[in-house]
Parts: structure tokens; C-alpha cells; sequence
């Protein structure tokens, strides 16, 4: 099984701030990540697909990069509905999931 | 607009089988070239895939769940549904069904619905 490790598990900020947060797969994945934001007790949204690419409708604020085996997503400015948990997928073998990022407020 | 919606027991006793549909409206489970997934979340944790069926009927399931997962379709109703026998209490959790485009990206969900496994 191809491993996701995100870090940092919980992210203090502020809004307005920006956030980095990682993904690192215990194998090459090419570019095939994608990331998902869950709002609580809601179901998880699509964010970026194939590492970099934003789903319909995703404002330019979020930005993915990397490949292989490293991955970041960036939020250059947070907005209040950012404060959420971060999922990155890889699907280069089967799926599996990061155990997720929570980014909250400090 | 795709909408995806789960239905099903919301309590299973342990050693029983779990079963649970989606009904799929504002698109055919028939259509290329999506996936339809089967996805869960234990409380306060991670996501986990279940499984999936592509829209040729082909499936496809997580290796750790062995024998105990089953996904079918019924293409009448516009409905995937996933059985999962054997259940303990390790397998409560909200169950997602989802929409799959360009791969196992997954652009459509449904709300969840929890699934408690307890005698």
C-alpha cells in the first residue's frame, strides 16, 4: 500500500494568513494527488486534482504543487470557511488518503 | 446537478452484513468515464476507500477489507450499492458514496450517513 503522511497535523493561524500544508507518499506517485477540504459535518469537496490543477469553482487563493513524492498545498490568504481538515489521495495505486491536516484558528 | 444520496440501516449488529445504497440522480451511473466509490470515516478519524464499480460494471476493492466487500449496481434504479459482511464494531463509521472523474478524483459526494456497529 502506498503511505500518505501530512504535516503538520493541526495548523495555527490566522485569517489572512497563509497555510502550507504537506503530503509526502512512501512512494512515487507521479502526479497523481489530489486534495479535498472538509468543513465539519459536511462530506469532503475537491480541491485540486493531478497535483496542481483546481477543481470547477475553486478560487485561485488555493494553488497545489509537487511530484513523485512530495506534494504542498498553499492557501495564500485565509478566508473563515478555510478553517477546515486537509485531505490529500493519491491514486496512482488504488486510493488512500492522508490521515489529514486541520487547519484552525488561533 | 449531480446529487449522490446514501440510504440504509443506521444500526448492524455485529457478525451481520452491512448494506447500503446510493441513489444517484442529475446523471447515469452508466456514464463514461466515472467511477462510482464507496468511501468511510471512522468518528474523529481518517478516510478510508472501500471500493468502487466503473461505469462498465467493473470492481474494484480495497485489499484490506478482503472478501468482505461487495459493490453492485442497479442501473434501472440509477443505484450502486456496498455490502460488507462480518462487520465488528471497528467498522462503524459515516459511509460516503461518491462520483470518480478523470480516475478517482472525487467531484461528487453524498452527505454520509453513520453506521453504528453494536449489539
Amino acid at each position: 500500500d502506498i503511505v500518505l503522511t501530512q504535516s503538520p497535523a493541526t495548523l495555527s493561524l490566522s485569517p489572512g494568513e497563509r497555510a502550507t500544508l504537506s503530503c509526502r507518499a512512501s512512494q512515487s506517485v507521479g502526479n497523481l494527488v489530489t486534495w479535498y477540504r472538509q468543513k465539519p459535518g459536511q462530506a469532503p469537496s475537491l480541491l485540486i486534482y493531478d497535483a496542481t490543477n483546481r477543481a470547477t469553482g475553486i478560487p485561485a487563493r488555493f494553488s497545489g504543487s509537487g511530484s513523485g513524492t512530495d506534494f504542498t498545498l498553499t492557501i495564500s490568504s485565509l478566508e473563515p470557511e478555510d478553517f477546515a481538515v486537509y485531505y490529500c489521495q493519491q491514486r496512482s495505486h488504488w486510493l488512500t488518503f492522508g490521515g489529514g491536516t486541520k487547519v484552525e484558528i488561533k | 446537478q449531480l446529487q449522490l444520496q446514501e440510504s440504509g440501516p443506521g444500526l448492524v449488529k455485529p457478525s451481520e452484513t452491512l448494506s447500503l445504497t446510493c441513489t444517484v440522480s442529475g446523471g447515469s451511473i452508466s456514464s463514461y468515464p466515472y467511477y462510482w466509490v464507496w468511501i468511510r470515516q471512522p468518528p474523529g478519524k481518517g478516510l478510508e476507500w472501500i471500493g468502487s464499480m466503473f461505469h462498465s460494471g467493473s470492481t474494484f476493492y480495497n485489499p484490506s477489507l478482503g472478501s468482505r466487500v461487495t459493490i453492485s449496481a442497479d442501473t434501472s434504479k440509477n443505484q450502486f450499492s456496498v455490502k460488507l459482511s462480518s462487520v465488528t464494531a471497528a467498522d462503524t463509521a459515516v459511509y460516503y458514496c461518491a462520483r470518480g472523474a478523470g480516475g478517482y478524483n472525487l467531484d461528487n459526494w453524498g452527505q454520509g450517513t453513520l453506521v453504528t456497529v453494536s449489539s
